[in-house]
């Protein structure tokens, strides 16, 4: 079995302000773990992932991930909030693909504001 | 771009009427989804295919059904759409290393 719990529905932050997304997973498995995002009436885009290399993972627009295995933890950050990062934010939980589909997971999502 | 195209992008239908909802992709993948995405709860699965003919339920198939007679197609339908069913659904295609998903622009349903 496996879950996935975004701690923060929604999250706002000065532009140029640090962005910090929570997120925390339970797995039976070793885990891949994604961060997408989705900018109103559009369709989900990965931010990055995680897939059992480095546990500092850095994806698109300056938001990076740090897997912290004994936190069971994958929080998405970024150095300095840019007004483009409003979105919502979710964080997917995934077995390996061949123990089938029913493993991806997603949170329920975080929306970050961004203040002018 | 990942070469997923939903269809219709907007509908709008009445109680009790059949829906379908088309998914098409250009890259040949064997996995395909659909979800629905709500306000408070993240997107949720309704059903999946891991090859042409073979699909199986995920958490909130009930209403509805799908096909998949050809790799390129993945076809939801509602046989008779509630008011519940007004939603934005959206097809996605994973990578079969990872699990990575890519997704459509999502299909607006909206069921008076």
């Amino acid at each position: 079995a496996q879950s996935v719990t975004q701690l923060d529905s929604h999250v706002s932050v000065s532009e140029g302000t640090p962005v910090l997304l929570r997120c925390n997973y339970s797995s039976s498995y070793s885990p891949s773990l994604f961060w997408y995002v989705q900018h109103p009436n559009k369709g989900l885009q990965l931010l990055l992932k995680y897939t059992s290399a480095a546990t500092l993972v850095k994806g698109i627009n300056g938001f990076e991930a740090e897997f912290k295995k004994s936190e069971t933890s994958f929080h998405l950050t970024k150095p300095s909030a840019h007004m483009s990062d409003a979105a919502e934010y979710f964080c997917v939980v995934s077995a390996p693909i061949n123990f089938g589909n029913e493993k991806l997971t997603f949170g329920t999502g975080t929306r970050l504001t961004i203040i002018p | 771009d990942a070469g997923i195209t939903q269809s219709p992008r907007h509908k709008v239908t009445e109680t009790g009427t059949p829906v379908t909802l088309r998914c098409h992709q250009t890259e040949n993948h064997r996995y395909m989804y659909w979800y629905r995405q709500d306000p408070g709860h993240g997107l949720r699965l309704i059903h999946y295919s891991y090859g042409v003919k073979d699909t199986d339920k995920g958490e909130v198939s009930d209403g509805y059904s799908v096909s998949r007679s050809k790799t390129e197609d993945f076809l939801l339908t509602l046989e008779s759409a509630t008011s519940s069913q007004t939603s934005v659904y959206f097809c996605a295609i994973a990578t079969e290393v990872t699990g990575e998903l890519f997704f459509g622009e999502g299909s607006r349903l909206t069921v008076l």
